[in-house]
């Protein structure tokens, strides 16, 4: 069965610090691969998308993600992070006649 | 810009009582989604609809039924609200099924729901 996996539910880094969420996914075929990020009561906001080429994909606020279908991996990455960036993130996945499947959430806080 | 909007932000329904939650999007897509939120659990898919009048159970249907009757509109109905049904409800559009396409799904802000 397909599945999302976000091995860390809880992440604090330092302001400025740089960040990696990871992300590892079970699936037959090459999906859709997803980050969204939401704010406290708020709705999720797409980040970036993977669909196919290039293996390192640019998304919104400086942040970005590589696929690796070696690992089954699509880790997120911000080279320094700042307080705003304080929020949930979720990692989704999705392919062919399926709705996208979401991971349990990554909980990231800042510290100054 | 594009929108998905949620009718209420918050909600508090006593037990046994039948719930509707609102969602409406401006896209002309044909996808929709109503997801649950809960902490430690992410996003679980309740049921979805990729065209009026159509719809597929998700992971989690048990307790809940949908509606739609226009393609900008899908409703979640709580035929009988019961405490385990407290919850942030999250409604999606997308043009594609599995979200390949520019904007992925596009969410709503949620109706936090409680059930007293």
């Amino acid at each position: 069965a397909q599945s999302v996996t976000q091995p860390d539910i809880h992440i604090t880094v330092s302001e400025g610090a740089s960040l990696e969420l990871r992300c590892n996914y079970s699936y037959g075929a090459t999906p859709y691969l997803f980050w969204y990020v939401q704010s406290p009561g708020q709705g999720l906001q797409l980040l970036l998308k993977y669909f196919s080429g290039d293996t390192l994909v640019q998304g919104i606020k400086g942040f970005e993600a590589e696929f690796k279908r070696s690992q089954s991996s699509f880790n997120l990455r911000k080279p320094s992070v700042h307080w705003s960036d304080a929020a949930e993130y979720f990692c989704a996945v999705g392919a062919g006649g399926t709705a996208l499947i979401f991971g349990k959430g990554t909980t990231l806080s800042v510290s100054s | 810009d594009v929108k998905v909007t949620q009718s209420s932000r918050y909600l508090v329904k006593r037990t046994g009582e039948k719930v509707f939650l609102e969602c409406v999007q401006d896209m002309d897509h044909e996808n929709m989604f109503w997801y649950r939120q809960d902490p430690g659990l992410g996003l679980r898919l309740i049921y979805f609809s990729y065209d009026v009048k159509m719809k597929e159970k998700g992971d989690i249907p048990e307790g809940y039924s949908v509606s739609r009757e226009k393609k900008e509109r899908f409703s979640l109905i709580l035929e009988s609200a019961s405490t385990n049904q407290t919850s942030m409800y999250l409604c999606a559009s997308s043009l594609l099924l599995a979200g390949g396409s520019d904007y992925g799904y596009t969410f709503g802000s949620g109706t936090r729901l409680t059930v007293v």
